[in-house]
């Protein structure tokens, strides 16, 4: 399986943008690139997931290199209720696709 | 309805208990996915359904049993487990089991096995 890898933690403001970047050198031609959070005592929540071409939605937006070896989750006004563990994923090829998780990022946000 | 329910939320069970897990989802998704998930660390996945019928064992124990009674509802069925299968067990549904597809993921279930 493809991995990823992705800075264990990082903090960030209130009500500024958050650059969460993701490594996937290993990555396949058809593999899509999926980001999940974890809030605490939650289950994960998908946040946004892309191909080939730069993303957008109401949570975020996904910034995808040119070579498709890197990629970058934008939030762009972060709030407390973004404190949470980010989770860069590639899904796997073939009929028998799957999202296998990596170690993930945590954020911490102050204020 | 974009919920994916998980009951029980908490059990505890003895090494000698069977006792099963249960997840349902109305969003008329065919694939459903059960993954582990251990204090601090990311959830594994452990078994993958499509359209009821098991696609991806990940070498999981056979005392962890699933079953898929139809397209809504999933079930872990749990015997004779070991106090490390103490985990936060996670269920997830998408419309179909695909590289593009997004996954629902329920709020799991807390066990502990004394």
């Amino acid at each position: 399986d493809a991995k990823t890898t992705q800075p264990n933690s990082m903090e960030s403001n209130e009500e500024e943008p958050v650059h969460l970047p993701c490594n996937h050198s290993t990555i396949s031609g058809t593999d899509y690139i999926h980001w999940y959070r974890q809030l605490p005592s939650q289950g994960p929540e998908y946040v946004i997931h892309g191909l080939t071409s730069n993303v957008n939605n109401r949570m975020a937006s996904l910034a995808i290199a040119e070579d498709r070896k890197s990629s970058t989750l934008i939030l762009h006004r972060a709030t407390l209720r973004d404190a949470a563990v980010y989770y860069c994923i590639l899904s796997t090829t073939g009929t028998a696709s799957k999202l296998t998780f990596g170690t993930g990022t945590r954020l911490q946000v102050t204020l | 309805d974009t919920e994916v329910t998980q009951t029980p939320k908490h059990l505890v069970m003895g090494m000698t208990n069977k006792k099963s897990l249960k997840c349902e989802q109305h969003m008329g998704h065919r694939a459903m996915y059960w993954y582990k998930q251990k204090a601090k660390k990311p959830p594994e996945l452990m078994f993958v359904y499509s359209y009821e019928k098991l696609s991806i064992n990940e070498s999981v124990p056979s005392r962890f049993s699933p079953e898929c009674p139809n397209s809504s509802l999933l079930n872990l069925h749990l015997h004779a487990l070991q106090p490390e299968d103490s985990a936060l067990y996670l269920c997830a549904s998408s419309q179909r089991q695909g590289r593009g597809e997004k996954l629902f993921f329920g709020s799991g279930t807390q066990l502990s096995v004394l």
